[in-house]
């Protein structure tokens, strides 16, 4: 069973910065690109980022790109956000997602993990 | 990254069938057959109901499809049940490994 569970949300200051994990089993993690999806409370879905499945390419949601770094790490079956510069906007629920292998669907989503950017 | 422009809400009765539409651009919708459909309960995780336009993962209900025609999508549900009100999201593949989604609708069940 494909499972995906994100953590290391939570509230952080303006200006401030957090981790983000999404840990992956029952599928080989590292045949998969991922993509990392925010909703802020009572908004729609917002793509936040991508990466394929070796790490070597990376994208970026113009909101935010030169703040946030997706990265993997295989050996571990996990996905990462570094998330910096926070601002309150960024405020959201946060989901980790797996990009089908023949198609560019997200398949497979974790049930989030709640950032929340106050002073 | 605009997003892909869908109605706010929509509402039908039980047993009735209704549209929900998505309208992008020859970037996104018209430029791929990537259109994937998510449904959402309050306080869970997006599900894949339709992908690749037309296409429904196992365990999904045949009273669910999907189509499109130049830069609009469309999903139907035919057979109204109360367990479909949710909201639901259209979702494009935009190039350059990047999605783009629809604002939601709102999809009530009289």
């Amino acid at each position: 069973e494909v499972q995906l569970v994100e953590s290391g949300g939570g509230l952080v200051q303006p200006g401030g910065s957090l981790r983000l994990s999404c840990a992956a089993s029952g599928f080989t993690f590292s045949s998969y690109a991922m993509h990392w999806v925010r909703q802020a409370p009572g908004k729609g879905l917002e793509y936040v980022s991508a990466i394929s499945s070796n790490g070597g390419s990376t994208y970026y949601a113009n909101s935010v790109k030169g703040r946030f770094t997706i990265s993997r790490d295989n050996s571990k079956n996990t996905l990462y956000l570094q998330m910096g510069s926070l601002r309150a906007e960024d405020t959201a629920v946060y989901y980790c997602a797996r990009v089908g292998r023949y198609s560019k669907v997200l398949d497979y989503w974790g049930q989030g993990t709640l950032v929340t950017v106050s002073s | 990254q605009s997003a892909l422009t869908q109605p706010a809400s929509v509402s039908g009765s039980p047993g009735q069938s209704i549209t929900i539409s998505c309208t992008g651009t020859s970037s996104d919708v018209g430029g791929y057959n990537y259109v994937s459909w998510y449904q959402q309960h309050p306080g869970k995780a997006p599900k894949l109901m339709i992908y690749d336009v037309s296409k429904r993962p196992s365990g999904v209900s045949n009273r669910f499809s999907g189509s499109k025609s130049g830069n609009t999508a469309s999903l139907t549900i035919s057979g109204l049940q109360a367990e479909d009100e949710a909201d639901y999201y259209c979702c494009s593949y935009a190039g350059s490994s990047a999605v783009v989604f629809g604002g939601g609708t709102k999809l009530t069940v009289l």
